[in-house]
């Protein structure tokens, strides 16, 4: 099956700096990337759709300004968390859509634990 | 009320036990229906999806959609350890522009 890579698997950084995380499809070409965030013994929750070539659209609630979605390429999408503090502190995960093809076909990375102190 | 309702467990059974993992729903303009599996501090994992109510087959497991019923099924014959996982279903409806809304997720057991 496709493959999507998300790097770093784990990150810890001081509160005030900024972490990026990256989401790569190896094996296709991905026009829609899903960011989510995944609280303790909560289920996913969108943050943002980021489409290639244009500019994401975030979920009611998420700053956009603090979470900055980048979608270049066809293959790749980051997330950077700006000045972040111990409240970012979760598992933030991604996943793509494969072009042409309709959601119910969504490939997960492995995910991000971030740890701010 | 939540869109999509699912125990959150933990359901703990023996090793080689029938798993039953359920969801419902209160929309009906839901069209596709999905499980996935998530084991823990990883993402998750497609497991099927289905888009009609009847019964899927794949290998061990079986997903079960009732529309009627507004009902959504996982079962798992002859669990084993390996199983042991959180399992989220997630449904779609065209109305919402193919966003996937998510259960809470059941936390599974299986017990050697």
């Amino acid at each position: 099956g496709a493959v999507v890579s998300q790097h770093p698997s784990w990150v810890i950084c001081k509160s005030g700096t900024s972490v990026k995380i990256e989401c790569r499809s190896l094996d296709f070409q991905a026009t829609t990337m899903f960011w989510y965030r995944q609280f303790p013994k909560q289920s996913l929750m969108l943050m943002a759709t980021s489409n290639e070539g244009s500019k994401a659209t975030y979920e009611q609630g998420v700053e956009k300004d603090k979470f900055l979605i980048n979608h270049a390429s066809l293959t790749l999408s980051t997330l950077t968390v700006t000045s972040a503090h111990p409240e970012d502190s979760s598992f933030y995960i991604c996943s793509a859509r494969e072009a042409g093809a309709a959601n119910e076909k969504l490939f997960f990375g492995s995910g991000t634990q971030l740890s701010v102190l | 009320q939540k869109e999509v309702e699912q125990d959150p467990g933990p359901l703990s059974v023996p090793e080689g036990a029938i798993v039953s993992l359920n969801c419902t729903y209160s929309n009906s303009a839901f069209q596709y229906f999905m499980w996935y599996r998530q084991y823990s501090r990883k993402g998750p994992e497609l497991l099927m999806y289905t888009y009609s109510s009847g019964n899927k087959e794949d290998g061990r497991f079986t997903a079960q959609v009732d529309k009627s019923s507004k009902y959504i099924s996982l079962f798992i014959r002859d669990s084993q350890p390996s199983d042991s996982a959180t399992y989220l279903c997630a449904m779609i409806h065209m109305d919402s522009n193919y966003q996937l809304i998510w259960g809470a997720g059941t936390k599974l057991i299986i017990k050697p």
